[in-house]
């Protein structure tokens, strides 16, 4: 089964300074996709960015991009310019692209714990 | 063009009671699910719907059934609300399965005494 492993409950950054944070999977398919969801207090789950494992091009939206190493299962997301506005949990998110109806397995998201950006003025 | 929305915000439910979550939405989706998430965890899913009139189980789906009522609305029942269900919950909704986005409503947060 996969499994997503963020191994950072907390960070925090600066104003306007780069933050990385970690992200780490497991599975056993080629095909599939990474996601980075942020949930701000409001709870609303905001899709910040998405890439496709086929794809060898980091997947890159305004201030925020990946570092996606397929081979070591790594997807790093960096925040560049950070605004007190990122500040919000961020969820590292799986998906397969072999999508089966009937077997959840292969629907779902399969979601990271988290980790809580705080952002500092 | 509100999205998915879901009904109530929050909610307190004794233990035993029964209720239902509203989901809707507005995009002409295929594809909807209901997710919880807890402390500490990231979000599980309890079922889902593919397509209009198909509803799977998901991870954690014991406690709860669902009703695709039609391509807009997807609802979870709570029949008899034990505390372990006490979360908060969220509904999604995709173009269709794979790698297409999840759109996911405001939650729902639901305390069971």
């Amino acid at each position: 089964a996969q499994t997503v492993t963020q191994s950072q409950p907390e960070m925090s950054v600066q104003e306007a300074e780069t933050v990385t944070l970690s992200c780490t999977y497991d599975t056993s398919e080629s095909d599939y996709y990474l996601f980075w969801y942020k949930q701000p207090p409001s709870r609303q789950m905001i899709l910040v960015i998405r890439q496709e494992a086929y794809k060898q091009q980091n997947a890159t939206e305004n201030r925020f991009s990946v570092n996606f190493q397929k081979a070591a299962k790594s997807f790093s997301l960096k925040i560049s310019d950070s605004q007190l506005g990122d500040a919000a949990m961020y969820f590292c998110a799986y998906r397969s692209a072999r999508a089966v109806q009937g077997s959840y397995n292969t629907d779902k998201l399969i979601f990271g714990t988290g980790t809580r950006l705080q952002v500092f003025p | 063009n509100a999205g998915v929305t879901q009904t109530p915000k929050f909610q307190v439910l004794k233990t035993g009671q029964s209720m239902t979550l509203q989901c809707a939405q507005d995009m002409n989706h295929n594809s909807m699910y209901w997710y919880r998430q807890d402390p500490g965890m990231g979000l599980r899913l309890i079922y889902y719907s593919a397509s209009e009139g198909t509803t799977d189980k998901g991870e954690v789906p014991n406690g709860y059934n669902v009703s695709r009522l039609n391509k807009r609305e997807f609802s979870l029942r709570l029949e008899s609300a034990a505390p372990s269900q006490t979360s908060v919950y969220f509904c999604a909704s995709s173009e269709g399965l794979g790698g297409y986005e999840q759109y996911f409503g405001p939650g729902t947060r639901l305390t069971v005494t």
